[in-house]
């Protein structure tokens, strides 16, 4: 596709029920990356993937967060049991380069989750 | 721990001047040193990328500049236009790529 897509673009769920938030990639592009971004905060790095291997999940706040992309493209990101300090705008980013520091990120527009 | 602090949450500025955003980090060596652009509901927008061994770099109206001895990168918008208002984002990279919390940039009319 011509960017990187998001869905749902807005979640609302109550507290403790399990909700996934999709992304799909930039065509070919290697590395995908989730962040979680707070009302007025910058961009929290979550978890990184090199095609379908995760290779660093050192931000994912708790076990209720899990990643997946199981073939290299489209990845999601799933929050189970989730708790009003959940809500948050969850951003994922795709780059060309393999290496996780190299290159500019191209962003979705995020998915806006509301746990009530 | 690694700390990116961006030098103010909002920033006012006359239409026409030149708008200088900085920003600080510690405990961290970063291969290089990025900008982004972010409007209200929108992610994140890719400006530039300046390396550690670069001093500066220049596209159009932009300007980044990066010194690894104090830790700091400035940003600078010449001939600022209400256009140019958002919100701006600092990201190191190194091993990942971490942000700063951003600076509200105001042009003001």
């Amino acid at each position: 596709g011509a960017g990187v897509s998001q869905s749902p673009r807005y979640k609302v769920a109550k507290r403790g029920q399990d909700v996934a938030l999709r992304c799909d990639p930039i065509s070919g592009h290697v590395s995908l990356f989730w962040y979680q971004q707070a009302l007025g905060q910058g961009p929290e790095f979550l978890t990184y993937f090199q095609n379908e291997a995760q290779l660093d999940k050192s931000g994912l706040p708790s076990d209720r967060f899990f990643a997946e992309r199981p073939e290299g493209s489209v990845s999601t990101l799933k929050i189970q049991r989730t708790q009003q300090e959940d809500s948050a705008v969850y951003l994922c980013a795709s780059s060309i380069r393999t290496s996780v520091n190299t290159g500019e990120l191209f962003f979705g527009e995020g998915s806006r989750l509301t746990v009530l | 721990s690694q700390k990116i602090e961006q030098n103010s949450e909002a920033l006012n500025i006359q239409e026409g001047k030149t708008a200088t955003l900085t920003c600080n980090y510690t405990n961290y060596s970063p291969a290089y040193l990025q900008w982004y652009r972010q409007d209200p509901g929108r992610g994140p927008v890719f400006l530039l990328l300046i390396r550690e061994n670069e001093k500066e770099k220049r596209k159009e109206r932009l300007k980044v500049t990066f010194d690894t001895t104090l830790k700091q990168s400035l940003f600078h918008i010449t001939a600022s236009q209400p256009a140019d208002s958002a919100t701006y984002l600092c990201a190191l990279a190194g091993d990942k790529i971490i942000f700063g919390k951003g600076t509200r940039l105001h042009i003001l009319p």
